[in-house]
Order: C-alpha cells, then structure tokens, then sequence
C-alpha cells in the first residue's frame, strides 16, 4: 500500500480546547481518507470520512479537511471531551484500492 | 444482530503448530480484510478479499494464509507461526460497491501470543 503519515504521535489537550491530527500521504490517485478512534481495549470504529471530489466535511464536533494539492488531510476536534481520549488512525485509499493506515495518534485529554 | 466475530479471541501458541483464526460477518459484505495492530505501527493490512475467491495480499502478507470460499467467512491461517507473528489480530468487512468505498466493521481483535 502507499505510504500514510501521521502526526502527531502522542497529543495532550485541556479539555475544551481543539486538537488537530495531521496525516499526508503520496498517491495522487488517492479518492477515500476515513479517520477511525480506537478506545482503549476496543475494535477501531469510523468517525468520519470524505472522499476526493470533497474539501471539507462536518459532522458535530468533528470535521475533516483535505487538501489534494499538497497530498495531507487533517482531523479537527473542538471542544474535547475526555470521552475524546483514544488512539485515532487516519486512512487513505490509492490507485490500488487498498486501504491503508497511519501510525496512529494517541490523544489525551486532561480534565 | 449486524457484527463481525472472529475466534478464537485468545491464543497462546507454540512456534510452528498451525493455527487458524476464523472470521464471519452477516452483512452480506463483499469485501474482508485483516490487519495485525503493533505498537507504534498502526494497523496494518495482512490479506484482503474483493469478492469470494478473490484474494490479493496487503502490506505484510509474508507468513499468512488465506481464503473466502463462502462470501461471509474469511479465515487467517498461520501454517507455521513464529515470534514476530505476536500481535493483536483484526478482521474487518465493508460494502464496498463499484468504485466507491465505505465504512469498514471490525471484529472484536484476536490475541495471538507465539512462544
């Protein structure tokens, strides 16, 4: 699969403040980016998604940008929630239909 | 209920003795995949199918199996398993249509410890 980075790695915020996870990735062929959250001790489960024809996309406290020109998305949470505390993986389908997944960005939200 | 289940959940092996770890979806799903989840590594994709006997190999295929003889059963089979093969074990299943893609279903994960 192509190669999906993912930044941070590890991100601590205030609760109420936004946090903000970055992935890029290499195949401008690329048309599917989901986020996934994974509670600790849990299976992933999808957040939210959005796919190439789109730049933006909204659902609640969550949005996703995408920026094809310079090849990276971006997860955006406002308002954190401790509930928010997990690990988020960023996702990326290419020209091989294969999907495949950052590294993975542990958030934390401190009360 | 719509679920993805995968068995066993717990495994503690020895290196070399064959095991396989089943997976079922009844979504009507046509596309499966597996994933092994290592620290710092993210998840990252073993074997995926499109369709019944439809498989194509992932990022890290080297070691596993596979096979979709029946659109709801994916199994992972490890013929000879060793060390590096220790990971948390996940199957998924989407509705992928045509060209679009979709949520992917995880299953609850499999331990698998090879000693």
């Amino acid at each position: 699969g192509e190669n999906v980075e993912q930044h941070p790695s590890t991100l601590s915020v205030q609760e109420g403040d936004s946090a903000v996870i970055k992935c890029t990735y290499s195949d401008s062929a690329s048309n599917y980016f989901p986020w996934y959250k994974q509670e600790l001790g849990k299976r992933p489960q999808l957040i939210i998604d959005i796919r190439s024809n789109v730049g933006e996309k909204k659902d609640q406290r969550i949005a996703v940008t995408l920026n094809k020109t310079a090849k990276h998305f971006s997860l955006h949470i406002t308002e954190t929630q401790p509930e928010d505390s997990a690990v988020y993986f960023c996702g990326e389908e290419g020209s091989a239909r294969q999907l495949t997944f950052g590294s993975g960005t542990q958030l934390t939200v401190l009360p | 209920e719509a679920q993805v289940t995968q068995n066993p959940r717990y495994l503690i092996t020895v290196t070399g003795k064959k095991l396989t770890v089943t997976c079922s979806q009844n979504m009507n799903h046509e596309y499966m995949s597996w994933y092994r989840q290592d620290p710092g590594l993210g998840l990252r994709q073993i074997y995926y199918s499109m369709n019944v006997e439809v498989t194509d190999k992932g990022d890290v295929p080297e070691g596993y199996k596979v096979s979709r003889k029946e659109k709801r059963n994916f199994p992972l089979i490890l013929e000879s398993p060793s060390p590096n093969q220790t990971s948390l074990y996940f199957c998924a299943s989407s509705p992928r249509g045509g060209v679009h893609s979709y949520e992917q279903y995880f299953g609850p994960g499999t331990r698998l410890t090879v000693t």
